[in-house]
């Protein structure tokens, strides 16, 4: 079965510009997770959806970034108006919604700011 | 959130045993202890999990305290492929999953 999916793998585009972010959950899996991975740094936490659920934007770094979810299915992180400190790679997780199971990761999306 | 500590990094050569450690000494009676790996420029792995018994899966032995203050992580026999970031993270079963990852070991293996 497939696996999470995430695209585009890259994206380039100009500061001021805006772009979305896909990700194709593993069918079933009610919780998504977003993250954004600067160059040599850790898993920065940006939002979680669960099931119905009103979604935890608590990691959202700015009102710049926002986030979708239709059901269980397919999400959409989109940022407005990029800029250069919003380069990383942006990673996404689904999972059962249990703390007794594991949680997989797309490949992310590089993205660069220039 | 409970939090959890590990060494920033920690070093192995080749066809050693790796005992990767991880302090979490706040966690409560329903969380459970996860560990993913990051390879380098690819997302993270899931490794393996428990709450109260030690667990053995084909990558690797999770041990876990007594007390669940601790846990280690087990790589029976280092490769130059485990050479990665390890995160030690803690699911609480009732709460909010955020899911949040701290700064992990990065262990290096050589040959």
């Amino acid at each position: 079965g497939a696996g999470v999916s995430q695209s585009p793998s890259n994206k380039v585009t100009e500061k001021g510009k805006d772009v979305e972010l896909r990700c194709d959950p593993i069918s079933g899996h009610t919780a998504l997770y977003w993250y954004r991975q600067r160059l040599g740094q850790g898993l920065e936490f940006l939002i979680y959806f669960q099931g119905n659920s009103a979604p935890d934007k608590s990691g959202l770094p700015s009102d710049r970034f926002s986030a979708e979810r239709t059901g269980e299915s397919v999400s959409t992180l989109t940022i407005q108006r990029t800029q250069q400190e919003d380069s990383a790679v942006y990673l996404c997780a689904s999972s059962l919604h249990s703390a007794n199971t594991e949680a997989f990761f797309g490949q992310g999306t590089r993205l660069t700011v220039v | 959130d409970a939090k959890t500590t590990q060494p920033n990094s920690m070093e192995s050569n080749e066809e050693e045993p790796v005992h990767l450690p991880c302090n979490h000494s706040t966690i409560s009676g329903t969380d459970y202890i996860h560990w993913y790996r990051q390879l380098p420029s690819q997302g993270p792995e899931y490794v393996i999990h428990g709450l109260t018994s030690n667990v053995n899966n084909r990558m690797a032995s999770l041990a876990i305290a007594e007390d669940r203050k601790s846990s280690t992580l087990i790589l029976h026999r280092a490769t130059l492929r485990d050479a990665a970031v390890y995160y030690c993270i803690l699911r609480d079963a009732y709460n909010t999953d955020k899911l949040i990852f701290g700064t992990g070991t990065r262990l290096q293996v050589f040959p």
